[in-house]
């Protein structure tokens, strides 16, 4: 059992580039969380999703966007990198929104 | 809008020790609270999940309570062992929606062979 598998694991981009960063999940959760942790610091929300097709902002959502075709799949998108999305991002998902939630093992960015 | 703290920040203690971990939250209208363990590099794994309706939660040489009342909850570790050095997050689920987790920083916890 996979569990949530986030892909890649680390990746450096230069300023203004583009990137996808992959969550997959296989134990047919609704719910699912993009949140950022940045050094020192708690995690932060970003995005989450109660279902394919539907999607809202978390507490910093600007410069990402994000889609839920599947159950399986979400991810997140960085338009035009900034210094300021250097961090590590973790995505995760639930069955419900009072059960338990299962983490992926983060992607780690760094913006040059 | 929810605020987790958790003090200490950093904590060494030596092997054996009993210790509590402590997170405090503003809204008292929490729907649950979760203790997670993280080590360096990795991910996130869950500890102990405790619903409104409880005071407590327990696993092994973990115990989590939860006051609500209060706006407080403890981790309290048992016997501790250099295996349990890592960071301890405790983050709360409030509002009855789906928008995710208010995460406190973390306490940093070493424990000395």
């Amino acid at each position: 059992n996979a569990g949530v598998t986030q892909t890649p694991k680390f990746r450096i981009l230069k300023i203004g580039q583009s990137m996808t960063l992959q969550c997959a999940q296989d134990m047919n959760h609704n719910y699912m969380y993009w949140y950022r942790q940045d050094p020192g610091m708690g995690l932060k929300l970003i995005y989450y999703s109660v279902g394919a097709g539907i999607t809202d902002k978390g507490e910093v959502p600007n410069g990402y966007n994000v889609s839920r075709s599947t159950t399986e799949d979400f991810p997140l998108r960085l338009e035009l990198a900034a210094p300021s999305q250097t961090s590590v991002y973790f995505c995760a998902s639930s069955p419900g929104t009072v059960i338990a939630a299962f983490f992926g093992q983060g992607t780690r960015l760094t913006v040059v | 809008k929810q605020e987790v703290t958790q003090i200490p920040a950093a904590l060494s203690v030596p092997e054996g020790e009993n210790l509590v971990l402590n997170c405090s939250f503003t809204d008292s209208a929490i729907y649950n609270l979760q203790w997670f363990r993280q080590d360096p590099g990795k991910g996130l794994t869950s500890l102990l999940l405790i619903q409104s309706s409880q005071r407590e939660q327990t696993s092994g040489r973990l115990n989590a309570s939860l006051d609500k009342s209060s706006g407080r909850s403890t981790l309290y570790i048992a016997a501790s062992q250099p295996g349990d050095s890592a960071t301890y997050l405790c983050a709360g689920h409030s509002g009855g929606g789906a928008d995710g987790l208010t995460f406190g920083k973390g306490t940093h916890l070493i424990i000395q062979p």
